[in-house]
């Protein structure tokens, strides 16, 4: 069975700090890894997504990949209220099957 | 250029009913994927199809349908409702990269 694990949460983090969301995945062959965003009632939105070991940064987001760890995190710099959302982990094992965490929920404290 | 569309947006039937949600991927993109969204179960994934074909399936029970159009327009049928078919159903598009969600088809069974 393929999986992909987040801590649930919540997560509470102040404004303007770095909220720092961690996911793991059970297949070492994965190539493919998403970071979604979602608001209560909404559907969730592609935020990020990273192939390659390393980092990618776009804006205020980074998304941290390494598979030899199995690991993949998502950073948020200067968190804004705007930001709390739940956060999901999404990994195309081999089959094309996009699998998803169970997500993090994000509050960002004013 | 226009996001993944999905109709209706609610849904209410009864136990036993039958019924059919449409989605509209994002132009160009050929790979639709169905979801469902509970509290209790989060994302799982229902099939997807390319180029009409389907070419991955979750665990879910032979109620649970679909295909697809040479537009690429996808529709999901679920015959026989129970009550734990209550969910939000999501489609996602792709032109074989990232996934991008349609706002979801809300669906209660009484």
């Amino acid at each position: 069975q393929k999986e992909v694990e987040q801590n649930s949460g919540p997560l509470s983090v102040p404004e303007g700090a770095i909220a720092s969301l961690n996911c793991t995945y059970s297949d070492r062959g994965s190539q493919s890894f998403f970071w979604y965003r979602q608001y209560s009632g909404k559907s969730p939105e592609l935020i990020m997504f990273i192939y390659s070991n390393g980092d990618k940064e776009d804006g205020r987001f980074t998304a941290q990949l390494n598979k030899a760890s199995q690991y993949v995190s998502l950073l948020i710099r200067d968190s804004q209220p705007s930001d709390s959302a739940t956060y999901l982990c999404a990994v195309y094992f081999g089959n094309e099957k996009l699998t998803f965490g169970t997500g993090t929920r994000l509050t960002i404290i004013p | 250029k226009a996001g993944v569309t999905q109709t209706p947006r609610y849904l209410i039937k009864t136990r036993g009913q039958q019924v059919t949600l449409s989605c509209s991927p994002i132009s160009g993109h050929r790979s639709v994927s169905w979801y469902q969204q509970t509290p209790g179960q989060g994302l799982q994934f229902l099939f997807e199809y390319f180029s009409e074909t389907q070419r991955n399936k979750g665990n879910f029970p032979g109620r649970f349908s679909g295909r697809q159009f040479s537009n690429s327009r996808s529709e999901m049928n679920v015959s026989t409702l129970e009550l734990g078919d209550s969910a939000l159903y999501l489609c996602a598009s792709s032109l074989g990269g990232e996934p991008y969600f349609g706002p979801g088809t809300r669906l209660l069974v009484l």
